[in-house]
């Protein structure tokens, strides 16, 4: 069964700093691939996804994830993070079988300071 | 256009009952998925439903069961409440296979 690692479960920043978040998946075939961000008090929204092609997709609020097919990674970025970027993040995978279930990373909580 | 509604936002059961949650998706979209989040085991899928028919299951035990209407709602139940049961029940729908999945706000169970 596919699994997705992220490996930092807590993140703290100050404003202005620059952001990485990691996710590794373990799957051998064809993946659809996803960022969500779950804000304090909020539902799950997508922040971007990756489905083929280019392999630096961006997606809102300056987010940007680079997929890397040797490494089966999929990093989240944004260059400048703000106090508003303050949120749990989530990796996830769909394998491309036609099924709809997606695989989530245990989730990286961002805490961002003024 | 509406997003993902479920009822009720929140609810309270104590051991031994059962339960029901309500998923309304978004209008047109024909998929619901349902999944748990716990602090301690995240979010895992539950199931998976596609024009009233179930096509995948996680793996929760016989007392999680589901249903999908042929206007696309659907309805998760669970029987036999544990403890271990409190958690976010997110309910989220999509167009097509393998899209983006939206999601709903959840529903919160605590079991008693």
């Amino acid at each position: 069964a596919q699994s997705v690692s992220q490996h930092n479960h807590h993140v703290i920043l100050s404003e202005a700093a620059s952001l990485e978040l990691g996710c590794n998946y373990s799957y051998g075939g064809t993946v659809n691939l996803f960022w969500y961000v779950q804000y304090p008090g909020q539902h799950l929204q997508l922040l971007l996804k990756y489905f083929s092609g280019d392999p630096l997709v961006k997606g809102i609020k300056g987010f940007e994830a680079e997929f890397i097919k040797s490494k089966f990674s999929f990093n989240l970025r944004k260059p400048s993070v703000q106090w508003s970027d303050t949120a749990e993040y989530f990796c996830a995978v769909n394998p491309y079988t036609g099924r709809r279930a997606l695989t989530f990373g245990s989730g990286t909580r961002l805490q961002v300071q003024p | 256009k509406a997003g993902v509604t479920q009822t009720p936002r929140y609810l309270i059961k104590t051991r031994g009952q059962q339960v029901t949650l309500s998923c309304s998706p978004i209008s047109g979209h024909r998929s619901v998925s349902w999944y748990q989040q716990t602090p301690g085991q995240g979010l895992q899928f539950l199931f998976e439903y596609f024009s009233e028919t179930q096509r995948n299951k996680g793996n929760f035990p016989g007392r999680f069961s589901g249903r999908q209407f042929s206007n696309s709602r659907s309805e998760m139940n669970v029987s036999t409440l544990e403890l271990g049961d409190s958690a976010l029940y997110l309910c989220a729908s999509s167009s097509q296979a393998g899209d983006e999945q939206f999601f709903g706000p959840g529903t919160r169970l605590t079991v008693l």
